[in-house]
């Protein structure tokens, strides 16, 4: 059964700071892992894919690499600004569906 | 940009009640999903549907839940008769191909009382 894992479930950064989150799972038999952020009470929007051969993927700011072997990815975000406040979310497709973790909520102060 | 749209945003039913949440998947995709959140919990997987038929669905989803495609358009969830815990938001959700990137909607906050 794939168990997702996010670490820290919550983070306090000063604007201009790089974030980095973590993300693990248990079954390295993955499709993809994909990265959203959910503002409260909204939906989720997706931020990055990255398909189980790829290593890396980046969108402006934002990075997010993926070991499989390891059953980790990690999301970079540089340069915060208070708008990145949000939970980020990291989900796992594997047996057909997404497979979420709980989450880290992160707040950036200005 | 095409988006998933969900209606309503916000439904709140008595126990006991039937309640049809609706979905506009990306027009051409192909997949759609059914997940949950509760309150403070992680998102949960529903059910997957594809061809017509549901492709995958989790213990969740019981004799309670049905799931519709009934023109090509929407796609609906159905909970036939609610009980209080299922007060949570609904996420519909669609992909072009299984395994790809998956787009979320803005979710249906349902309130059980």
């Amino acid at each position: 059964k794939q168990e997702v894992t996010q670490i820290p479930a919550a983070l306090s950064v000063p604007e201009g700071e790089n974030l980095v989150l973590n993300c693990s799972f248990t079954d390295s038999a993955i499709y993809n892992l994909q990265w959203f952020r959910q503002d409260p009470g909204k939906g989720l929007t997706s931020l990055l894919l990255i398909q189980s051969s790829q290593r890396e993927q980046t969108s402006g700011r934002l990075n997010a690499s993926l070991d499989k072997s390891s059953g980790r990815s990690t999301l970079y975000i540089a340069a915060s600004q208070p708008g990145d406040s949000a939970t980020y979310l990291c989900a796992v497709f594997s047996w057909g569906k997404l497979q979420f973790g709980a989450g880290t909520q992160v707040v950036v102060t200005p | 940009e095409p988006e998933v749209t969900q209606t309503p945003s916000h439904q709140v039913t008595q126990m006991g009640q039937e309640v049809i949440l609706r979905c506009v998947p990306i027009s051409n995709h192909l997949y759609f999903y059914w997940y949950r959140q509760i309150l403070g919990q992680k998102v949960e997987f529903l059910v997957s549907f594809y061809n017509n038929e549901i492709s995958e669905k989790s213990e969740i989803f019981d004799d309670q839940f049905s799931v519709e495609r009934p023109d090509g358009s929407n796609f609906t969830l159905k909970i036939r008769s609610t009980k209080l815990e299922d007060s949570a938001m609904y996420f519909c959700a669609s992909s072009e191909e299984q395994g790809i990137e998956a787009f979320f909607g803005q979710g249906t906050r349902l309130t059980v009382v």
